[in-house]
């Protein structure tokens, strides 16, 4: 069974820049999250989705971030304009439903200058 | 909201002897206590998880233990060997609420 599968893995951008994730959840997961992990630190949630539903983004920037899942399965997250301190890895990860254990994805890491 | 802190951020010990990483966590209506090894950029993996209504739970070297009382929870690895390194990260959730809240990590390395 294929595992969370994120792209691009790397990316580098100039300040300003907008940039976008993607990323593919297992395979009949409903539940699908965004995470940003700092260098040296835990993961910190960004949005939940069930299914094509965002039930959890207060802590989405939404200034700057957006994020989709449209028809309930890929889903996108995008930084508009990017800027110096959005330089961070960001991880997807799926779970079957909201009470199973999460998967990660390889996350993608972004460096902005 | 959650807040969950990890001890130590650093843990280096000889191969073969045992580690121990402590968590608290602020919440007392956390249920789920996941904790995940990370490898230098690769990502986090899930290796032994813990439910509220279970005190202790063990899988061959690893085994987590849960003081609700307390609200803190540990990791506990036996006969520690070199492919144990990396960092761990210990993380705590609710019912309604399954996004997780990570520790900020600590450091394995064990010395061969």
């Amino acid at each position: 069974e294929a595992g969370v599968v994120q792209s691009p893995r790397y990316k580098i951008i100039e300040k300003k820049q907008p940039v976008a994730f993607w990323c593919n959840p297992i395979s009949g997961h409903n539940t699908l999250y965004w995470y940003l992990q700092n260098l040296g630190q835990g993961p910190e949630l960004l949005i939940r989705y069930e299914n094509e539903e965002a039930v959890d983004d207060s802590q989405l920037p939404k200034d700057r971030f957006s994020a989709e899942r449209l028809k309930g399965v890929d889903s996108t997250l995008k930084i508009q304009p990017a800027e110096l301190g959005d330089s961070a890895v960001y991880l997807c990860a799926s779970s079957l439903n909201e009470k199973e254990t999460q998967y990660f994805g390889p996350g993608t890491r972004l460096l902005v200058l | 909201g959650e807040n969950v802190e990890q001890h130590p951020s650093t843990l280096s010990v000889q191969e073969g002897d045992s580690a121990v990483i402590k968590c608290t966590y602020s919440d007392s209506a956390s249920n789920y206590f996941p904790w995940y090894k990370q490898e230098l950029g690769k990502r986090p993996q899930l290796i032994i998880d813990i439910r509220s209504n279970v005190g202790e739970k063990k899988d061959q070297r690893i085994a987590v233990t849960l003081n609700k009382t307390a609200k803190h929870f540990s990791l506990h690895i036996t006969e520690t060997q070199p492919e144990d390194s990396a960092v761990y990260f210990c993380a705590a959730s609710k019912t309604g609420r399954r996004a997780l809240t990570f520790g900020s990590g600590t450091r394995l390395q064990v010395q061969p």
